[in-house]
């Protein structure tokens, strides 16, 4: 069974920074490209960032980019995201997904974790 | 950026009614790189449908997804208690990727 695991989110201060971590199992990590989506309180879905199974290619939103970096260790079967300068605005539940295939980012998305919470507030 | 617009926002339906679901992009989705997702209170999007018309494992014949270009379509041909959700489009034609803001289908 397919299974994603995020971690490492919290509530945090403007301008600071957090990590987030996502742990894959049942199934073979390094054949899929793999994305993070998040979701504000209340809202719809935002794609965040994709980074293929070699991390040859990586792909970010308008809105993050410069200040989010994405990350594979295929060892460790983890995707990171690392989150920097945060903004009020990037308080969302933020989802580790597979995508559909490996060496592109143009893939569907799915399955997906259950999300991680992170809340930017002063 | 493909923008994609979905209608209604809401649609108020009973058990055994048919739903159908639209999704406008403001420029053509390249090969029909077009998604469908479920997402219910408190749980994760699930996917559905994916380029434009195949359905996912273990997904239920009673949803079908149709449409190329700019005009896509999500029809439940008979909703069950447990379709009542939000659904969201998604194309991964180009990036950034982009989702619909969402169809709440909701019980009348």
């Amino acid at each position: 069974e397919v299974q994603l695991v995020e971690s490492g989110g919290g509530w945090v201060q403007p301008g600071r920074s957090l990590r987030l971590s996502c742990a894959a199992s049942g199934f073979n990590f390094d054949d899929y490209a793999m994305h993070w989506v998040r979701q504000a309180p209340g809202k719809g879905l935002q794609w965040v960032s994709g980074i293929t199974w070699n991390s040859g290619s990586i792909g970010y939103a308008d809105s993050v980019k410069g200040r989010f970096t994405i990350s594979r260790d295929n060892a460790k079967r983890s995707l990171y995201l690392q989150m920097n300068s945060l903004r009020v605005e990037d308080t969302g539940l933020y989802y580790c997904t597979r995508s559909g295939g490996s060496s592109s980012l143009l893939w569907w998305a799915g399955p997906w974790g259950l999300g991680t919470l992170v809340t930017v507030s002063s | 950026e493909i923008v994609l617009t979905q209608s209604p926002a809401t649609l108020s339906l009973s058990p055994g009614d048919r739903a159908t679901l639209s999704c406008g992009a403001s420029q053509s989705v390249r090969s029909s790189s077009l998604a469908w997702y479920q997402q219910k209170p408190g749980l994760a999007p699930r996917l559905l449908i994916y380029d434009a018309s195949t359905r996912a494992t273990g997904i239920p014949d009673r949803f079908s997804g149709s449409g190329s270009g700019t005009d896509f379509t999500l029809t439940i041909s008979r909703l069950e208690p447990e379709d009542f959700a939000v659904y969201y489009c998604h194309q991964y034609g180009n990036l950034p990727l982009t989702f619909g803001p969402g169809t709440k289908v909701d019980i009348k």
